[in-house]
């Protein structure tokens, strides 16, 4: 079964200082990944994806996302966080049909929230 | 382009009252579509999703009911809310292939007074 565990529920930055939003994955197959933010009471955006090409994934705002395989992670980083940036961010497995996943259907994690300090 | 529509943005129900929650997409044909349901740090759950007019699927049991009355157009309903269907509900779609991103509307505030 795929599963996918943020490992921290918080994160506070300082404006101007790097930004790393760890993400582990379980998946019996290769999966797909993916990074959403979500501002307050809004919508979830893409903010990039895996899909088995570059395990390096560049994505809007300046985010970007590794995929190790070895280490079963997919961490989002930025090189220098903006107050525009705080949000909630959730990384997602892509389920698998095979595995008693519906079609299409994502697996989300349970989000980190991003503070940024001026 | 694609773009989803969903609304109400906000709404206040007593409880016991009847739900319906509407959403459209433009632009594409044949989308997967879905309803999450996003309550205070649990992050998302699926409620509903559908491949096709008419055919839905219920992740979990519960107070909701879903239709697929036309291929772009998804409703969410309830006959009597329950003060726990309180939280932010998602719209979402898909093209119908594995390993693909979903596309979000801007959500619906539900409290259940």
């Amino acid at each position: 079964a795929q599963s996918v565990t943020q490992l921290d529920s918080h994160v506070s930055v300082s404006e101007g200082t790097p930004v790393l939003l760890r993400c582990n994955y379980s998946s019996s197959y290769s999966p797909s990944l993916f990074w959403y933010v979500q501002h307050p009471n809004k919508g979830l955006q893409l903010l990039l994806k895996y899909t088995s090409a570059a395990t390096l994934v560049k994505g809007i705002n300046g985010f970007e996302a590794e995929f190790k395989k070895s280490e079963t992670s997919f961490h989002l980083t930025k090189p220098s966080a903006h107050m525009s940036d705080a949000a909630e961010y959730f990384c997602v497995v892509s389920a698998d049909m095979n595995y008693g996943g519906s079609q299409g259907n994502l697996i989300f994690g349970k989000g980190t929230k991003l503070s940024v300090k001026p | 382009s694609q773009t989803i529509h969903q609304w109400p943005a906000t709404l206040v129900q007593p409880v016991g009252s009847p739900l319906s929650l509407e959403c459209t997409v433009e632009g594409t044909s044949n989308p997967n579509l879905y309803w999450y349901r996003q309550a205070a740090g649990r992050g998302l759950q699926l409620l509903f999703y559908s491949v096709g007019i008419g055919q839905i699927s219920s992740e979990v049991p519960q107070n909701l009911s879903a239709s697929r009355p036309q291929d772009r157009q998804f409703i969410l309903s309830s006959k009597k809310l329950l003060l726990s269907d309180s939280g932010f509900y998602l719209c979402a779609w898909s093209i119908g292939r594995q390993n693909t991103e979903a596309f979000f509307g801007q959500g619906t505030r539900l409290t259940v007074v």
